[in-house]
């Protein structure tokens, strides 16, 4: 079974800075997909950013860009020149390929923007 | 504008009764799925479904039940069987349940059992 883990419960970053969460991810399977989502305070889960097992180049989108390191089997988020807008609850997540259903995810981080 | 409705936002149980959780999405996805969160913790599956009248269990499936009659509409009840049933409940709906496409959440409802 999958498995995530991020090790990183809170997080202080002054304003304009970039920050970078880390996750770490299990598997067995060579075919699987990973995942961040930001959870604001008021719940709902937004996602960020997708990277493919077989994708050779990191993924990005806008300030976020995901550090996807194979061997190490890790796939930190990058966020540059961050906003007071971007405190919240980041969780990692991944699943397998040939079945979208099984979205295992990490604990989360929870990022505070400080003024 | 598409997207996924949870009703209602907070909802308050006694012990030992049934209750149902609505979600409703309009973005004609196929494939629904329901999580519960806990304090500090990630998000766990309890029920996915990938077709009308189909279903399979999550991680954590017991003392709950689904239905899924309509595309747009999955359900969730939480049963007197449910042993901690005090939670954040999340649905969330995928066009394809293909790896590498992403789940869109609802708001999630919240839940207190006393």
């Amino acid at each position: 079974a999958q498995k995530i883990t991020q090790t990183q419960p809170g997080m202080f970053v002054q304003e304009k800075e970039a920050v970078t969460l880390d996750c770490t991810y299990d598997t067995s399977d060579q075919s699987y997909g990973l995942f961040w989502y930001k959870q604001p305070s008021s719940g709902e889960m937004i996602f960020l950013i997708y990277q493919g097992s077989y994708d050779e180049q990191n993924a990005t989108e806008g300030r976020y860009s995901l550090n996807f390191q194979k061997a190490r089997k890790s796939a930190n988020l990058v966020i540059s020149a961050s906003q007071l807008g971007d405190s919240a609850m980041y969780f990692c997540a991944m699943n397998l390929d040939f079945g979208n259903e099984k979205l295992t995810f990490g604990t989360g981080t929870r990022l505070t923007i400080i003024p | 504008d598409g997207g996924i409705t949870q009703s209602p936002k907070y909802l308050f149980r006694k012990e030992g009764q049934n209750v149902t959780l609505s979600c409703e999405q309009n973005l004609n996805h196929d494939a629904m799925y329901w999580y519960r969160q806990d304090p500090g913790q990630g998000l766990r599956l309890i029920y996915y479904s990938q077709i009308v009248n189909d279903f399979q269990k999550g991680d954590i499936a017991e003392g709950y039940s689904v239905s899924r009659e309509k595309k747009e509409s999955f359900p969730l009840t939480v049963t007197s069987a449910q042993k901690n049933p005090t939670a954040f409940y999340l649905c969330a709906s995928s066009i394809v349940a293909l790896a590498g496409t992403e789940q869109y959440f609802g708001p999630g409802t919240r839940l207190t059992v006393t």
